[in-house]
Order: C-alpha cells, then sequence, then structure tokens
C-alpha cells in the first residue's frame, strides 16, 4: 500500500483558504485518495475521496495532478471549526486494508 | 451520527481484568474495522472483517481478541491488558459493492480505555 506524507501541523487564520498537499509517491493505479477530518476524542469523518483531476463537494475540493503521486485538499474560508487533524489516505479498491499516515493539525487562529 | 455506535465510551479496568468493547452499524455495511489511536498519534490499523470473515491482523498482540458474530457487530475483546493498551479504540465500517470497497470508511465515536 502507498504510504502517504503529509506536513505535521499547519496554522491559518479565519476566512482563509487553506491547502494540504500529500504525497503519495508509490501510488498504484487502482488506488483512491480519500481525505478524514478528525476532531480530538472523535472518530475520522470522510471529507472527499477522487482518483485523478478535480473533485468538488460542499466542503472541499481536492486537486490531483495528472502523475498522481500528490494531492492537495483546499478548504475554502476556513473557521475555528475547521481545527482538527486531516488525513490523507490511499486505498486500494478491493481491499479492506487503509493504512492512516501521521495527518496533518490544522489550527484556525481568529 | 454516523450510524456506527460504540459501547462502552469510556472504560477503565486493571491488568487482570477481562473487558469487551462492542460496535454496532446501522448501515448495511459489509466491512468492519478496530482502529488503535494513541495519545496524538495516528490511527493504528488492528483488525478488518469482511462478511464475518477476519481478513487482516495487523500482527495485534493475542491480549485483543476480535470476534465479529454477524456483518453489523463487532467486538473486541480484551484480557490481561498493559497501561500502554491505554488509547482510544475506533471502530469503523465500509460498503463493498461487486467486490469493490468504495474506500470510505465510516468511524464511531470511539471507546476510550484506560488501564490501570
Amino acid at each position: 500500500l502507498a504510504k502517504t506524507t503529509q506536513p505535521i501541523s499547519m496554522d491559518s487564520y479565519e476566512g482563509q483558504e487553506v491547502n494540504i498537499t500529500c504525497s503519495h509517491n508509490n501510488i498504484a493505479t487502482n488506488d483512491y485518495i480519500t481525505w478524514y477530518q478528525q476532531f480530538p476524542s472523535q472518530g475520522p469523518r470522510f471529507i472527499i475521496q477522487g482518483y485523478k483531476t478535480k473533485v468538488t463537494n460542499e466542503v472541499a475540493s481536492l486537486f490531483i495532478p495528472a502523475d498522481r503521486k500528490s494531492s492537495t485538499l483546499s478548504l475554502p474560508r476556513v473557521s475555528l471549526s475547521d481545527t482538527a487533524v486531516y488525513y490523507c489516505l490511499v486505498g486500494v479498491r478491493g481491499t479492506y486494508k487503509y493504512i492512516f499516515g501521521t495527518g496533518t493539525r490544522l489550527k484556525v487562529l481568529a | 451520527e454516523t450510524g456506527v455506535t460504540q459501547t462502552p465510551r469510556h472504560l477503565v479496568m486493571g491488568m487482570t481484568n477481562k473487558k469487551s468493547l462492542k460496535c454496532e452499524q446501522h448501515l448495511g455495511h459489509n466491512a468492519m474495522y478496530w482502529y488503535k489511536q494513541s495519545a496524538k498519534k495516528p490511527l493504528e490499523l488492528m483488525f478488518v472483517y469482511n462478511f464475518k470473515e477476519q481478513t487482516e491482523n495487523n500482527s495485534v498482540p493475542s491480549r485483543f481478541s476480535p470476534e465479529c458474530p454477524n456483518s453489523s457487530h463487532l467486538f473486541l475483546h480484551l484480557h490481561t491488558l498493559q497501561p500502554e493498551d491505554s488509547a482510544l479504540y475506533l471502530c469503523a465500517s465500509s460498503q463493498a459493492s461487486g467486490g469493490r470497497n468504495t474506500g470510505e470508511l465510516f468511524f464511531g465515536e470511539g471507546s476510550r480505555l484506560t488501564v490501570l
């Protein structure tokens, strides 16, 4: 399974756009890229998933370049409640082994 | 509310106790997972079940014993644990359709375990 690498932490201010990049150099053809958000003492929550190019939903956008060796989660106009740990997860559809990386601890400041 | 319920939410046990964690999913999923999360660390995959069959055991010590009686219920039986086993234990489920897992995991709120 592809290993993921993310920045350990990031700070931002309310109202700013935040971009968190994840590196997955060994991603395989069948691997999808999924991002999760986790608040303290809670289970992670699915944010967005993609395979290539760009995916957008009501909370975030996911940008995946053509070589798929990295992905960027974009959170528009963050608020204090977006302070959390964000995980990028690369998993193979058709299998059930999902290994989380270290995640990025985002702190949103007022 | 994610559709995955874990009980108890908090558990304190001595090293010689036997206890169990329970997970129930109401989503009709067929794959269930146990993850362990120690303080300020990423999630560690422990076990995976697919249609009640264990498909992954990520080198977990035998003092942790999983049980999956059906696709909706998952247990983690705990016996003679160590203080370093204190952590948040998270259950998750996912749906496989036609042999293809969506890759979208639905997590419960977790069971906070403290071993004295």
